[in-house]
């Protein structure tokens, strides 16, 4: 069965500091991976997709994952944070079969500090 | 391209009231369609999918029901609201790869 973990539930960071949020997944197959942000009271945006053509994926608003499956990790990371930054992002790992089911970590609250 | 609605935003309801939420994608056909469930301070839940008209598949039992009465809308509804369904649900969609796009979302709060 798939699953994934998002080792922090909070991060706070510094504005034009890194980021760093970890994600573990567990995996019998190789899934595809994705990395959402939300923010308040809006819906999902997709920030990143991986699919096994490179293990380093680059997203919008300068977020990147690396997929090492040796770790079986899936962390993001943005060189320098922005206040707008600020949001939830979940980790998510693909389900398999015609159902396109997704399944979700609890996520992460990304603080972003002037 | 292809674009996803949710209505209405915000909705405050008695408890004890009916409840229907809508979702309506646009510039794609024969989507996969879902419905989740965020309560506060807690994950994303699915609810229910369709993977076409009158298809629908329940993941959790519970006092809500969704149905598909055409290729590109999905309804969640409830006859008779509780304090519990209070949330912030979302609709998306995938067609063809296994990336869900989501909606805008609606804000439902049961008093």
């Amino acid at each position: 069965a798939q699953s994934v973990t998002q080792l922090d539930s909070h991060v706070s960071v510094s504005e034009g500091t890194p980021v760093l949020l970890r994600c573990n997944y567990s995996s019998s197959y190789s899934p595809s991976l994705f990395w959402y942000v939300q923010h308040p009271n809006k819906g999902l945006q997709l920030l990143l997709k991986y699919t096994s053509a490179a293990t380093l994926v680059k997203g919008i608003n300068g977020f990147e994952a690396e997929f090492k499956k040796s770790e079986t990790s899936f962390h993001l990371t943005k060189p320098s944070a922005h206040m707008s930054d600020a949001a939830e992002y979940f980790c998510v790992v693909s389900g398999r079969g015609a159902t396109n089911k997704l399944i979700f970590g609890t996520g992460t609250l990304l603080a972003v500090q002037p | 391209s292809q674009t996803i609605h949710q209505w209405p935003a915000t909705l405050v309801q008695p408890v004890g009231s009916p409840l229907s939420l809508e979702c309506t994608v646009e510039g794609t056909s024969n989507p996969n369609l879902y419905w989740y469930r965020q309560a506060a301070g807690r994950g994303l839940q699915l609810l229910f999918y369709s993977v076409g008209i009158g298809q629908i598949s329940s993941e959790v039992p519970q006092n809500l029901s969704a149905s598909r009465p055409q290729d590109r809308q999905f309804i969640l509804s409830s006859k008779k609201l509780l304090l519990s369904d209070s949330g912030f649900y979302l609709c998306a969609w995938t067609s063809g790869t296994d990336t869900q796009y989501f909606g805008p979302g609606t804000r439902l709060t049961v008093l």
